[in-house]
């Protein structure tokens, strides 16, 4: 089946430090991947997409690449900010009937100035 | 991207009442849209995916009777719960996406709230 495994959190940074958050996932197919950020009390927000394997998504300094071989997509930054901390949703939209997307478990970062 | 929007963002009923949670796209069509369920500090479980004007296919665990999901027209999907429990306090979200193997978009959440 389909699944999406996020590495577990939280993740505690300073400020300006590296950050890569793991994600992993098993699919039938070749799913479009996606990294979803959630500010406390918000919905979910798009944080960047790849559609086809070798692909890197970025923005706003985040990046995360489509790796068939590793069926992963671990996303990173290089240089973290007090305003990135939330939590990040890995996920994959499946590829056939109705396109469904599952979700990781959620990684929360927490950035100390 | 497109907008979806969820209404109300928060809601308090009382135990063994029916709160109907609304999701609107603003600016496209959505023929298909999906109703997710968070728990706090967890991911989103995905709870039924409904098409316009057809039944809503429910994920297995969720109770049909007790979400109650319409999608009865291209730009509206609503959800029911009905007869509330505190069990029910949850964080519920809708997305909603247009064409098939397009990308979905979020509405921005209702926190329901049951006493």
């Amino acid at each position: 089946g389909n699944s999406v495994t996020q590495m577990e959190g939280p993740v505690t940074l300073s400020e300006e430090a590296f950050l890569t958050i793991n994600c992993t996932y098993t699919a039938t197919g070749y799913p479009s991947l996606f990294w979803y950020v959630q500010y406390p009390g918000e919905g979910l927000q798009l944080l960047l997409k790849a559609t086809k394997a070798d692909d890197k998504g970025s923005n706003k300094g985040f990046e995360a690449t489509y790796r068939k071989e590793t069926t992963s997509f671990h996303l990173e930054k290089g240089s973290v900010q007090v305003s990135d901390s939330a939590v990040y949703f890995c996920a994959l939209r499946v590829t056939s009937g109705t396109y469904k997307y599952i979700f990781g478990t959620g990684t929360r970062l927490k950035v100390l100035a | 991207g497109a907008v979806v929007s969820q209404h109300p963002s928060r809601v308090i009923c009382k135990s063994g009442t029916s709160v109907k949670i609304e999701c609107r796209s603003l600016d496209f069509q959505a023929t298909t849209m999906f109703w997710y369920r968070q728990f706090p500090k967890q991911s989103l479980m995905l709870m039924a995916t409904s098409n316009e004007g057809s039944k809503a296919t429910y994920e297995q665990g969720v109770e049909k009777d007790k979400f109650l999901i319409n999608h009865a027209s291209l730009t509206l999907s609503t959800l029911t719960v009905t007869s509330a429990h505190p069990e029910d306090s949850s964080f519920y979200i809708c997305s909603a996406r247009g064409q098939a193997n397009t990308e979905a978009f979020f509405g921005q959440g209702t926190r329901l709230t049951v006493v």
